[in-house]
């Protein structure tokens, strides 16, 4: 069984552009969830998607939004970008929507703003 | 606002020698505690989720405990493998702000 699935693994941007992120979850799974790991702050929640529908959302700009597809795909875009974007996204997927079901991460999409 | 601390931050130990990490959590209704384990430029590893004070999980030498204010991760008998962060991250009664995640414990284990 396939796990999430994150791409592109790596990545360049110059400040000012936007940059967008893929994810696919497991299949089968419905919710997706977006985090922002870095060294200084850890992991931060970004923004959780369920059947297409933004159920919750972090305590980060409006430069960070997202959308999921019929197929439970989804995809997170940064605008904009400034040097401190520079992090790990992780997306992550679970059967049903978060609350209290186990939540099962991709390796990362590595953002490197300059 | 949910809170989560790990401690140590980092822990050193030879090769089986056993100990424990804590994750010392504030929150409002527990939904769910989870265990992560993180390899370095990685994505967090699931390893376990507890639901309920008095919960225990094992996983090979892994043990995972649960009281109403914090979590111990035990790790028997560890092995080089074993060396990594371990996060712990918890999920509240509302869920409206996903998963809050702990900084995490950076355990090396020593041949």
């Amino acid at each position: 069984k396939a796990g999430v699935t994150q791409t592109p693994r790596y990545l360049i941007k110059t400040r000012g552009q936007q940059v967008t992120l893929s994810c696919s979850p497991i299949s089968g799974h419905r919710s997706v969830s977006w985090y922002q790991q870095t060294p200084g702050q850890g992991l931060q929640f970004l923004f959780e998607y369920f059947s297409e529908t933004q159920r919750n959302k972090g305590n980060f700009p409006g430069r960070f939004s997202g959308r999921q597809f019929s197929n439970s795909r989804s995809e997170m875009n940064v605008s904009t970008l400034e040097l401190g974007d520079s992090a790990l996204y992780l997306c992550a997927s679970s059967f049903g929507a978060v609350s209290g079901n186990t939540i099962y991460f991709g390796e990362g999409s590595w953002l490197t703003v300059v | 606002e949910d809170q989560v601390t790990q401690s140590p931050e980092a822990l050193r130990l030879q090769e089986g020698e056993s100990s424990s990490l804590n994750c010392s959590y504030t929150v409002s209704g527990l939904r769910g505690l989870f265990w992560y384990r993180q390899d370095p430029g990685k994505g967090p590893e699931f390893l376990f989720t507890l639901y309920s004070a008095g919960e225990e999980k094992e996983k090979e030498r892994l043990k995972a405990t649960l009281t109403k204010k914090e979590s111990f991760l035990h790790i028997t008998a560890p092995k080089p493998e074993d060396s990594a962060t371990y996060l712990c991250a918890v999920q509240s009664g509302g869920g409206a702000d996903g998963l809050t995640f702990g900084k995490g414990t950076h355990l090396i284990i020593q041949p």
